[in-house]
């Protein structure tokens, strides 16, 4: 079982369309949690952090964590064209706290289509 | 407010060569982590440096060494070359300690092993 696991797609939504994309986590231990979005051939770019359960939102994108069930998600509303990318999940293993070491899934590619 | 760098942003080397990839965090951190990017995969962490010393380290071989220097900014060595060491290089840095733990991305190094 790998670490961070997503669905690796493509997910393809109409533009105006919420966007709904998973992650799960296999160590019941970790304490933090982040969506970054990466454009093709570009380094990826912090979105979203999480730390406690329930939902984050910070303009169209709105996290969700929920512990119990070893899940976080990420929410776009209002889907644009400019929102297609690859979309990572990363997490923040036991002991690695203070370090900020990231464990990351493999990504999931989102098309928005016009 | 410089971001994170990274040089070079491209590099071609041979088998068996030896490779030496720089970053500069950005301004406040004092923490630098590097990470590996194959093509269509997540990053995988190899070690952070804080202080001038290796704090944590991936699943990565000894071919794989790094430094930081006093003024935080760090070098990522590579020797014998190998093909599937063909990645996106990024280099990640925070603030330990700080308020803000986030980790925050350079645009990483392209490097081609032929």
């Amino acid at each position: 079982q790998k670490e961070v696991e997503q669905n690796s797609g493509p997910l393809s939504v109409p533009e105006g369309a919420i966007a709904s994309l998973n992650c799960t986590y296999s160590d019941r231990g970790s304490q933090s949690f982040f969506w970054y979005r990466q454009y093709s051939g570009k380094s990826p770019e912090l979105i979203m952090s999480i730390y406690s359960n329930g939902d984050k939102e910070d303009g169209r994108f709105t996290a969700q964590l929920n512990k119990a069930s070893q899940y976080v998600s990420l929410l776009i509303r209002d889907s644009q064209p400019s929102d297609s990318a690859t979309y990572l999940c990363a997490v923040n293993p036991p002991g690695s706290s203070n370090t900020g070491k990231l464990i990351f899934g493999q990504g999931t590619t989102l098309q928005v289509k016009p | 407010d410089a971001g994170v760098t990274q040089s070079p942003t491209h590099l071609i080397k041979t088998r068996g060569q030896q490779v030496t990839l720089r970053c500069s965090p950005k301004s406040g951190h004092d923490t630098v982590s590097w990470y590996q990017q194959a093509l269509g995969q997540g990053p995988q962490f190899i070690f952070q440096y804080y202080e001038e010393e290796e704090r944590q380290r991936g699943n990565f071989p000894d071919r794989f060494s790094g430094h930081q220097f006093p003024n935080y900014s760090s070098e990522l060595n590579v020797n014998a070359l190998l093909l599937g060491d063909s990645a996106l290089y990024l280099c990640a840095s925070r603030e330990t300690g700080g308020t803000d733990p986030e980790a925050f991305f350079g645009q990483g190094t392209r490097l081609t092993v032929v």
